[in-house]
């Protein structure tokens, strides 16, 4: 068991539709962040959330940390084909120190 | 480029041999991580180093070290290789500990046949 559950594991849709995806976890982390990381390239940083309730827009991307600081929602509106990609969440648990734990991952295609 | 260097970038080799990742750290960052990524386990955090000083150590087997230099360039030995060693090796940087996020290299694929 991740100490981060991602869901969904796989999502395929449609140019233009909407998605969220959601990383879980029974520990409270310090923060989360989340990346994106396409094949044959390393992940790269979306954002972090650092505060319980916090809520961050990049452009059609919307982070959302929960107010008791165990899980946060990534949601993407008009999906594009340039979002296709493998998304992760990550995050320092308040009992894990200096270890930046990753989550399991979403697998996102987004087909024109 | 995310200004995260990771040398070489595939690696082929047999069933117990050594082999050395490289990783040069974006400029001005002190901490160095390494992570291995495979497709059943994810990625896995190996081990940190800040400023040439071991931070934290993950789940990394014995038969795998590393070392961050004076010049903050850092090392990935792996001996005694096994066939369930393939996978992808990251290196990332953060000029803290990294509670603001990582930049990552491109990463080093390595097979062991």
């Amino acid at each position: 068991t991740q100490l981060l559950e991602q869901s969904p594991q796989f999502l395929s849709i449609q140019e233009g539709e909407n998605l969220t995806v959601y990383c879980n976890s029974s520990s409270v982390f310090s923060s989360l962040q989340w990346y994106r990381q396409e094949p044959g390239e390393g992940p790269v940083l979306l954002v972090t959330v650092v505060t319980g309730g916090e809520v961050k827009k990049l452009k059609r991307l919307t982070f959302q940390f929960g107010d008791a600081r165990k899980d946060s929602s990534l949601h993407i509106t008009a999906a594009q084909p340039g979002d296709t990609g493998l998304y992760l969440c990550a995050g320092y648990p308040n009992n894990a120190g200096n270890m930046l734990t990753f989550g399991g991952g979403t697998r996102l295609m987004v087909k024109p | 480029d995310s200004g995260v260097t990771q040398t070489p970038k595939h690696l082929i080799t047999a069933t117990g041999q050594r082999v050395t990742l490289r990783c040069s750290p974006r400029s001005g960052d002190l901490s160095v991580y390494w992570y291995q990524q495979s497709l059943d386990q994810g990625l896995q955090f190996l081990i940190h180093y800040y400023n040439g000083e071991e931070r934290a150590k993950g789940n990394i087997l014995e038969r795998f070290s590393a070392q961050q230099f004076p010049d903050l360039h850092s090392e990935l030995n792996l001996s005694s290789l096994e066939l369930g060693d393939s996978a992808l090796y990251f290196c990332a940087s953060s000029v803290d500990e990294g509670t603001y996020g990582y930049t990552f290299g491109s990463g080093t694929r390595l097979t062991v046949v």
